[in-house]
């Protein structure tokens, strides 16, 4: 299957900050997408983004195919922000095997 | 957003009892996941289904069973839990077909604690 990786692993910011989440990916993916889990631990879908950028609101969102990786960045962070991003990705022989990373956990502190 | 729904949300049940954990989605999906996952941790696939009558084990191994008699509706069960079945358990469904993206939508999840 398709190994997964999220870094960093933790990440601890001011209210205001910028941050970068990065996912990497070890195979060829025809879905990716990045997701948001709150401290009650719903699963809230940001972006389906298996290439190309997409923006919405503070959220951004880089996905470049070519090379494996995708790229959340969050801008101006508030504590509302904090919780767990995962990506999860298909592989385009198999596109109903999700595969999930392990997860950014981010706390974002007032 | 997503259409699907788990019922109930938070549960604490004594060791030994069975309990049904109920999933519903409306956006007329074929296909539908259980996950497990520990707080803030990795998801664990534990069953899926592509359809009517079509139920697979997942990554891990799971001693819990489901079934999938409708669409719209996709039940876990567990015949005697225990404390180890203690987690939070996610259900999601997904769109067909790559032209669509094949978009996974997940519901609010149920949190079981067994004592």
């Amino acid at each position: 299957g398709i190994q997964v990786e999220q870094s960093p692993p933790d990440l601890i910011l001011q209210e205001g900050a910028n941050s970068t989440l990065r996912c990497n990916f070890s195979d060829s993916v025809n879905n990716l997408q990045w997701f948001h889990q709150n401290p009650w631990g719903q699963l809230i879908n940001l972006f389906y983004i298996p290439s190309g950028t997409k923006q919405n609101g503070r959220l951004s969102a880089t996905t470049v195919a070519t090379e494996r990786y995708s790229l959340l960045y969050i801008s101006s962070s508030q504590t509302t922000d904090s919780g767990v991003y995962f990506c999860a990705v298909t592989p385009p022989y198999n596109f109903n095997k999700f595969y999930f990373g392990s997860g950014t956990k981010l706390n974002v502190k007032p | 957003e997503a259409d699907i729904y788990q019922t109930p949300r938070y549960l604490v049940i004594g060791t030994g009892k069975k309990i049904t954990l109920e999933c519903s989605q409306t956006m007329g999906h074929d296909k539908m996941y259980w996950y497990q996952q520990d707080p803030g941790m990795e998801l664990h696939l534990i069953h899926y289904s592509y359809g009517v009558n079509s139920t697979e084990k997942g990554d891990l191994s799971s001693e819990s069973t489901v079934s999938r008699i409708r669409t719209e509706h996709f039940p876990l069960t567990l015949e005697s839990a225990r404390p180890s079945h203690t987690s939070q358990y996610l259900c999601a469904s997904s769109d067909r077909g790559q032209s669509s993206g094949n978009t996974i939508y997940f519901g609010e999840g149920s949190w079981l604690t067994v004592v």
